[in-house]
């Protein structure tokens, strides 16, 4: 079946840093990929909707320019949290759906951020 | 953004006992997916019920989609250990997700 893949799975940094997180579609295209939060003990909220060839659409109160997205091919979308601090702590999620009619979205296994 | 709520938040059961997690909304979906979530991965599609009213089972979960296809529910026969973790009901691409159900099984 279907599978996501994410890169690294968990990362810890200073304060200041830009960290990039990849997502990569393994077995289809994917024209359209999505990128998630979630804090502990919470269900995922979605930050952004990438799009392959242009730009992505960010859900109310994700800041763009601190959260980068960019979708360079059809199967790879890296998310980049700039000048990244404590309160950027999480774990973050992505995923992919087929372009067919119906099928459902696959999600990575997260990358869990900690920032020092 | 239609909301998608899910009752009860916490589950803490024992094996063997039996359980229904609900999805409700005040809007209609086209598909609801079901999604089981273990700590530090990633959620794992379980199901996808498409027409209202139908009633989809795997192995010892059903899932049932309301006959409006604004509902959803979610029961576990026999709940074991291995089913312990976060249940996500979600709808429409992209996906948004209610709360969760966190289930425990205790041995």
């Amino acid at each position: 079946g279907a599978v996501v893949s994410q890169h690294p799975s968990w990362v810890i940094c200073k304060s200041g840093t830009s960290v990039k997180i990849e997502c990569r579609s393994l077995d289809f295209q994917a024209t359209t990929m999505f990128w998630y939060r979630q804090f502990p003990k919470q269900s995922l909220m979605l930050m952004a909707t990438s799009n392959e060839g242009s730009k992505a659409t960010y859900e109310q109160g994700v800041e763009k320019d601190k959260f980068l997205i960019n979708h360079a091919s059809l199967t790879l979308s890296t998310l980049t949290v700039t000048s990244a601090h404590p309160e950027d702590s999480s774990f973050y999620i992505c995923s992919a759906r087929a372009p067919y009619s119906n099928q459902p979205q696959h999600f990575g296994d997260g990358t869990r951020l900690s920032i020092l | 953004t239609q909301l998608l709520e899910q009752s009860p938040q916490f589950l803490s059961i024992q094996e063997g006992e039996n359980l229904t997690v609900y999805c409700n909304s005040s809007s209609v979906f086209s598909s609801l997916q079901w999604y089981r979530q273990e700590p530090g991965e990633g959620p794992v599609l379980l199901v996808t019920v498409v027409t209202g009213g139908e009633v989809k089972k795997l192995k010892r979960l059903t899932f049932q989609f309301g006959d409006a296809r604004k509902d959803s529910s979610l029961h576990i026969t026999a709940a074991q250990p291995g089913d312990t973790g976060l249940y996500l009901c979600g709808g429409n691409t992209p996906l948004v997700f209610g709360k969760g159900t966190r289930l425990s099984v205790i041995a």
